[in-house]
Formats: C-alpha cells, structure tokens, sequence
C-alpha cells in the first residue's frame, strides 16, 4: 500500500469519552501532519512531526489534544474528555523531509460527539 | 497568518464547458502552492503542486498557475466532465513553517 492509511473511518462517542486515532504515512516519508476540517471549511493545521519529534503545535490544539509518532513511523492523536465542538474530520498527511515537496493525505477520520 | 481565499464559493457549469478556479493569498513570500479536491466525506486528494519559483503546472485536463507577486493561483479545468464535481482546495505554504494554509473551497458541479 503506497497511500497515507487511517483509522478508524469514522467514529461516534459520548460526550466526556476519550478517543484515539491512528495514522500510518507512507512509509518513506519522514514528515507527518495531522489537520482538522469542520463542515464548509479547509483543513485547519493542529500539529507537525519530522520523524519522531513534534516540532509545531497550533494554537487549536488544546490540553485535550495528544498526539505521538513513536520510532518516527505511524501517530496516534488523542481527544480526552471530548466536547461536541470536536465533532470534524481529522485528517493526517505525511511528505518527504525534502524541501518544497507536497502533500499526501489519507482519507480521514469522521468524528462525531453525541 | 496566511490568509487564503478562494472564489466562487460554488459553480455549476454544463458538461464539456471549460472553467477557471480562483485562489488568493495575501502574504506573497511563499513556498509552494498545492491544489487539491475533496470528495464528499473524503479525504483530499492531490491534483498539481508549484513551486514558488514556478508559473504553471499541468497535468491532463488541469492546469495551475501561479503569481506570487499579485497573491493569486488559478486552476484551469479543460473540457470539464461530470466526474469532475467536487470541493477544490488551495492550499499555501509559506517560506517559515511547515503548514500549509488551506481556502475554504469551491464546490463544483459539472452537469450532464
């Protein structure tokens, strides 16, 4: 599989519940992002990895909001605690460390808080 | 922070019609631009990428153009087919950082 793969597809929580996503890049790029898109909107950035090293973290990504790349492979990003205001598509990225080089997304988790 | 606009908000045109999609971007030192179209409930998918260096990408049916000095991208859809309906998305990267800033999307629909 050449593409950025991520699960689960969608998910449905109680308000309060904790949620884990996961994203598996291609293999050989070293950068990872993981975005946030609500309804009508373009993506929103939330974090950046190179290899295992978080280097930038957005505003929007509260004290809930964890994210890890473990050995600089696949990320997992965790909501405690989640708000219905977290209800979004979270979408993950991944490129090559190479400068000027663009993006391959994988199709996203759909999250929704009842 | 970058500010990306992206205009018309929605367009309908007939099958076989050519159309331009607009992208505006206020701050002018960037690092590359990247287009991309979103299916409903999908995530995005890549369709050119232009270096700042660059004035034009094309790819089949799709050409992009890039001028930084006056903060605008356009996309070009030749000969548009109804498998063409989707969200585009702009997205700008600049010199500083590694995010990109994405527009907001424009809807398109392509009538049989």
């Amino acid at each position: 599989d050449t593409g950025v793969s991520q699960d689960p597809r969608h998910k449905i929580t109680k308000r309060g519940q904790n949620v884990t996503f996961r994203c598996d890049p291609i293999s050989e790029h070293n950068r990872l992002y993981w975005y946030r898109q609500t309804l009508g909107q373009g993506p929103e950035f939330l974090t950046y990895f190179q290899n295992e090293a978080q280097l930038e973290k957005s505003r929007l990504l509260s004290d809930r909001f964890s994210a890890e790349r473990p050995k600089g492979s696949f990320s997992t990003l965790e909501i405690q605690r989640t708000e219905q205001g977290d209800s979004a598509m979270y979408l993950c990225a991944s490129s090559l460390l190479t400068d000027g080089a663009g993006y391959t997304f994988g199709s996203g988790t759909r999250l929704t808080v009842v | 922070k970058q500010e990306v606009t992206q205009i018309p908000a929605a367009l309908s045109v007939p099958e076989g019609e050519n159309l331009v999609l607009n992208c505006s971007f206020t701050d002018s030192a960037i690092y590359n631009l990247q287009w991309f179209r979103q299916d409903p409930g999908k995530g995005l998918t890549s369709l050119l990428l232009i270096q700042s260096s660059q004035r034009e990408q094309t790819s089949g049916r799709l050409n992009a153009s890039l001028d930084k000095s006056s903060g605008r991208s356009t996309l070009y859809i030749a000969a548009s087919q109804p498998g063409d309906s989707a969200t585009y998305l702009c997205a700008v990267r600049l010199g500083t950082g590694n995010q990109f800033y994405f527009g907001t999307g424009t809807s398109l629909t392509v009538i049989p």
